[in-house]
């Protein structure tokens, strides 16, 4: 049962442009959402987040959208660049659960020069 | 300096043996964690850990012994290795638990794990 589905396995973009990666969720007790970036190798690292009473989230050329009734995320990267080819997750984490995250499958992100 | 370290990073071993799996982490969390990634890609909580004691534990067959000896260590001990096995194990840890205060998870490179 994916309570969290990234249902692009694989994105390629052009450098300078945009990148969107999506995201959506069956849960409605999540309540807090987040974005890591895995490098081959490597583990996972944290991007950026987002809590269920915010619908937008901005980070330099990160911007995460939640759009609650829709139960649906999505990452944006402007402009993007080579360096952010990798693999993205989407995460959630439940009301009243400090301990646990549900990752999605991941989308290979390949930003072309 | 590596924040959250896990050994070996690559393992190789046969049907039934018993191996382990180590983490550190050097950041002062009081969390700590087991992810499994399988073949289909899914990140999976497998346990957690709050000042040495278990939070989660995910539906994981008993085979899979979790020890925290401190808050810095926790390792993973897998008994009657099985062919299912086989994934990338990652250790992760963070400060009094999740994200809403702005902590995050921290997470260690992976160990591969292949049962032949």
């Amino acid at each position: 049962d994916q309570q969290v589905k990234q249902n692009s396995p694989s994105l390629s973009v052009q450098e300078g442009r945009i990148s969107i990666l999506n995201c959506d969720y069956t849960n409605s007790m999540f309540d807090y959402f987040l974005w890591y970036k895995k490098y081959p190798a490597e583990g996972p690292t944290f991007l950026i987040s987002i809590s269920s009473i915010k619908d937008k989230n901005e980070d330099g050329r990160f911007t995460v959208f939640l759009n609650k009734s829709a139960k649906h995320l999505s990452l944006h990267i402007v402009p993007s660049q080579p360096g952010d080819s990798a693999v993205y997750f989407c995460a959630a984490t439940p009301r009243g659960s400090n301990y646990k995250l549900t990752f999605g499958k991941g989308t290979l992100l390949t930003v072309n020069p | 300096d590596t924040a959250v370290s896990q050994t070996p990073k690559y393992l190789v071993t046969q049907m039934g043996n018993d191996k382990s799996i180590k983490c550190e982490q050097n950041l002062g969390h009081d969390t700590m964690y087991w992810y499994k990634q399988d073949s289909k890609k899914f990140l999976k909580i497998m346990f957690s850990y709050n000042n040495k004691e278990l939070i989660i534990n995910e539906t994981v067959p008993n085979r899979f012994s979790p020890k925290s000896p401190d808050k810095a260590h926790l390792n993973l001990h897998i008994n009657s290795l099985e062919l299912g096995d086989s994934a990338v194990y990652f250790c992760a840890s963070s400060q009094e638990g999740l994200v809403r205060s702005g902590n995050t998870i921290y997470f260690g490179e992976g160990s591969w794990l292949t049962v032949v």
